[in-house]
Parts: structure tokens; C-alpha cells; sequence
């Protein structure tokens, strides 16, 4: 076990919807990292926030947005869902001690299926 | 010059062979280099890492090769088993604007073949 949760496991939801998938992070982390990872495929870097504020950016479509609160908590929103948007969202979790051995701790993922 | 590049895509060993996967960077700013184990339905987790200031860093089974010269680093499991079967993904970190900036290869699906 990472440490680090996720909900839900599992969504299944219809082209043009909005859905939110949450991260809570191992206690103490500040950074959180979004991912996604289509069938057969590698991890795509979507976003990083750190203590509450973006960091750096990825592969983000413009219909994808997140955000981290105070609580350090994070939240992936996707809009106007497209059968392509089918994934597993990883979030992962790191110490960030500002050197490049930062471990990340990933989620078990949300699985999100576009019908 | 961020691509990490990953080979094979997909591997299968019979029990008890090697299984050698290998990646490759252009950016000499990487100084970290770790490899994630996946297994099916689960996010992927640290497996082994190493600088570039050593050459071999072993860990049970599991053994990282680094070759600094050609930009090369590979990962060798000695015995394998079908419990290793999972996907691994090399990666490399950088220092970025104070915090650590880290790019995943594409990923290798090992198979262990009984």
C-alpha cells in the first residue's frame, strides 16, 4: 500500500459528461502528479501541483483541469468526455525535496470507461 | 531531448532465464535514474534506482547497468520468475526549478513463462 488514495475505482459515464476523480496524497506530501495511462500504453504526465499550486504541465487537453486544496487533497476533472478519454488515471505523490531522487508514490487508479 | 526511449515493448523468458530491458536519454541533466514495477490493476510502484556516478547497483535479482558514456541504462532480472511478471517502466529525473521533474520510458511488458 502507497499511502496514497483514490476515488473511485472504478466510473463508467457516457460521451459528454463531467466527472472528477480525487487524490488524497501520504501524509506529508505536498506534491501530487496526474497521470494517464490508455490500453497498452505508457504513462502520459498530465499536471503537477505543488502545496496547492500548479508546477508543471503535460499532456493536457483543455477540457482536463485539476486543482490541489489546502487540505493538499487533489482533484482531475474531465469535461465533454469522448470515447478516447477510456483510461486508468494514476495520481502519484512525492516529498519533493527539490533534488531529482524524489520517489513517486502512486495510487491504484481510476479506471474510467466512456460508453 | 526530455524522451526517455524503452526496449523491448513487450518480452517473454522462460522461468529461470534473464530478462534484460533497456532504455536510453539524451538530456545529460538527468542524474536519477529509477525503474517502476506495474502489475496488472495496481499503480506502478519504485523497483530500483541508481546515479550515474556508479556503474551497476544490485538489489536481490534485480540489477540496474549504467553506461554514462553511450547514455544508456538497462535493467537485468537473474532468475526470473513468473512473479515478475508485470510492466516496467525505466524512467529519468532531473533538479527543476527546486523540485524534482522525472520522465517515464514507454513501458515493457514482461511475460514469465512457467
Amino acid at each position: 500500500d502507497s499511502g496514497v488514495t483514490q476515488t473511485p475505482k472504478h466510473l463508467i459515464t457516457a460521451t459528454g459528461q463531467r466527472v472528477t476523480l480525487r487524490c488524497s496524497p501520504r501524509s506529508g506530501d505536498l506534491s501530487v502528479y496526474w497521470y494517464q495511462q490508455s490500453l497498452d500504453q505508457g504513462l502520459q504526465f498530465l499536471i503537477q501541483y505543488y502545496n496547492g499550486e500548479e508546477r508543471a504541465k503535460g499532456n493536457i487537453l483543455e477540457r482536463f483541469s485539476a486543482q490541489q486544496f489546502p487540505d493538499l487533497h487533489s482533484e482531475l476533472n474531465l469535461s465533454s468526455l469522448e470515447l478516447g478519454d477510456s483510461a486508468l488515471y494514476f495520481c502519484a505523490s512525492s516529498g519533493d525535496r527539490g533534488d531529482s531522487t524524489d520517489t513517486q508514490y502512486f495510487g491504484p487508479g481510476t479506471r474510467l470507461t466512456v460508453l | 531531448q526530455q524522451q526517455v526511449k524503452q526496449s523491448p515493448q513487450s518480452l517473454i523468458v522462460q522461468k529461470g532465464g534473464i530478462s534484460i530491458i533497456n532504455c536510453a536519454y539524451e538530456n545529460t541533466a538527468f542524474d536519477y535514474f529509477p525503474w517502476y514495477q506495474q502489475f496488472p490493476g495496481k499503480g506502478p510502484a519504485l523497483l530500483i534506482a541508481i546515479r550515474p556516478d556508479v556503474s551497476e547497483k544490485k538489489e536481490g535479482r534485480f540489477t540496474i547497468s549504467f553506461n554514462k558514456s553511450a547514455k544508456q541504462f538497462s535493467l537485468h532480472i537473474m532468475d526470473s520468475q513468473p512473479g515478475d511478471s508485470a510492466t516496467y517502466f525505466c524512467a529519468a529525473s532531473m533538479r527543476h526549478s527546486s523540485a524534482s521533474k522525472i520522465i517515464f520510458g514507454s513501458g515493457t511488458r514482461l511475460s514469465i513463462r512457467p
